[in-house]
């Protein structure tokens, strides 16, 4: 079974600062991982997805996430937070075959003026 | 395309009672997903069809809950005989299988159910 973790129900940053989010997945097979974010009252939207090939992602909004093998991470990075970032983040986990999409519990970012 | 619609958005309804949430999706899109969604949580999977066959369900789909898609459209997920642990948000997403690579869902801005 696939599973993803996200280290922090709550990460608070200054505006400007650096934004990392972390998520350690668990899969047997080569993973599919996804970031989205939510902000109130409206739906999950994707930031960004990694595949295969590049171990680099970037999405939108400045986003952008790396995936390790190695330390079976995905994290989430922004090298400014603009308080419009302030929102709720999920990490999520699939494979080939397109099997439903896991998620983590989420990360509730503030960013503070 | 409007991205996909859920209906209603909010529901209060007392326990016991039957009620049932409608998604429409991305009118291209063959793929259909239910996720429930409680506070401090990640959406948790319920059920997904491709075109109008329910390919896979959650153990947390109880036989309180079904869901439908008739046609292949639009679906309907309806609870019967609730109970307040079913207070949650519902989302419904949509996607295009068969397409190369990740399975990319669109979602719906929920709906969310409250039981008294």
């Amino acid at each position: 079974a696939q599973s993803v973790t996200q280290l922090g129900s709550h990460v608070s940053v200054s505006e400007g600062a650096l934004v990392l989010l972390r998520c350690n997945y668990s899969s047997s097979v080569p993973p599919y991982l996804f970031w989205y974010v939510q902000y109130p009252n409206q739906g999950l939207q994707l930031l960004l997805k990694y595949t295969t090939g590049a171990t680099l992602v970037k999405g939108i909004n400045g986003f952008e996430a790396e995936f390790k093998k190695s330390e079976t991470s995905f994290h989430l990075t922004k090298p400014s937070a603009h308080m419009s970032d302030a929102a709720e983040y999920f990490c999520a986990v699939t494979r080939e075959g397109n099997t439903p999409l896991v998620f983590g519990k989420g990360t509730r970012l503030s960013v503070i003026a | 395309d409007t991205g996909v619609s859920q209906d209603p958005r909010h529901k209060i309804t007392k326990r016991g009672q039957n009620v049932t949430f409608r998604c429409d999706p991305i009118s291209e899109h063959n793929r259909l997903y239910w996720y429930r969604q409680t506070l401090g949580q990640g959406p948790e999977f319920l059920t997904y069809f491709q075109n109008e066959a329910q390919l896979e369900k959650s153990r947390l789909l109880s036989d309180r809950f079904s869901a439908e898609r008739p046609k292949g459209s639009f679906s309907t997920l309806e609870i019967q005989r609730t109970e307040q642990g079913d207070s949650a948000m519902y989302l419904c997403a949509s996607s295009s299988a068969g397409s190369s690579g990740a399975n990319v869902l669109t979602f719906g801005a929920g709906s969310r159910l409250t039981v008294l």
